[in-house]
């Protein structure tokens, strides 16, 4: 159970685009089109951007996207806003388990 | 929809602690329960799942064996029975709401957890 594969950061200036990619393998990323996406901000409790690959929550901007391909899913971040500077978590389920990405820091230039 | 976790404090290596999650403004039965931690200056972990029924209780290969998860839906309360700790379990515990296949929308601020002789 190893964590899945994340850049350990990205960044980009405010206006631009930015991909995290999460790697994983044919038992969990690439076995089930279930993988969420967390933004988490340092002593705030994690918040769900992404679910089910590609659905937002109500509520989430229209600037987040999600995508998979194989074992290998991604976030997008479409017209970067200083908020978004955060910590993202990817996080697949796996059969009767549940594995998260390693985390990629986003930073806003 | 609230959770509050607690029961977190400073223990032994080899010591027990029993974490409780309770929750509010929802129909907690109907939901499976997870447990997720968060090490100092480290991502976030998944621990366990229970399903709403308690007919289904899973684990990290990390805590399997020493930690026990359960749930009382008379009570809206969720636990995670941990033993034999170990300093690799110092973690902040958070409880989180799964609505749909590791869709967690609502979380808990957590409580600490430190295994420190």
């Amino acid at each position: 159970q190893s964590a899945l594969s994340q850049p350990r950061s990205v960044s980009g200036s405010p206006g631009q685009s930015v991909a995290i990619s999460c790697t994983g393998t044919n038992s969990d990323v690439g076995g089930y089109n279930y993988v969420s996406w967390y933004q988490h901000h340092p002593g705030k409790a994690p918040k769900v951007m992404i679910y089910d690959v590609t659905k937002r929550p109500s509520g989430v901007p229209g600037r987040f996207s999600g995508s998979k391909s194989g074992n290998t899913a991604s976030l997008t971040i479409s017209g970067l806003q200083a908020e978004d500077e955060a910590d993202y978590y990817c996080c697949s389920y796996a059969g009767n388990s549940v594995i998260f990405g390693a985390g990629t820091r986003v930073t806003v230039l | 929809v609230q959770m509050v976790e607690s029961g977190g404090v400073v223990v032994q290596p080899g010591g027990s602690l029993r974490l409780s999650c309770v929750a509010s403004g929802f129909n907690f039965d109907h939901y499976t329960m997870h447990w997720v931690r968060q090490a100092p200056g480290k991502g976030l972990e998944w621990v366990s799942y229970v399903t709403g029924d308690s007919r289904g209780a899973y684990y990290a290969d990390s805590v399997k064996g020493r930690f026990t998860i359960s749930r009382d839906n008379n009570r809206y309360s969720l636990y995670l029975q941990m033993n034999s700790l170990r300093a690799e379990d110092t973690a902040l515990y958070l409880c989180t709401r799964d609505t749909h296949m590791v869709y967690f929308d609502f979380w808990g601020p957590g409580t600490p957890v430190t295994v420190s002789s």
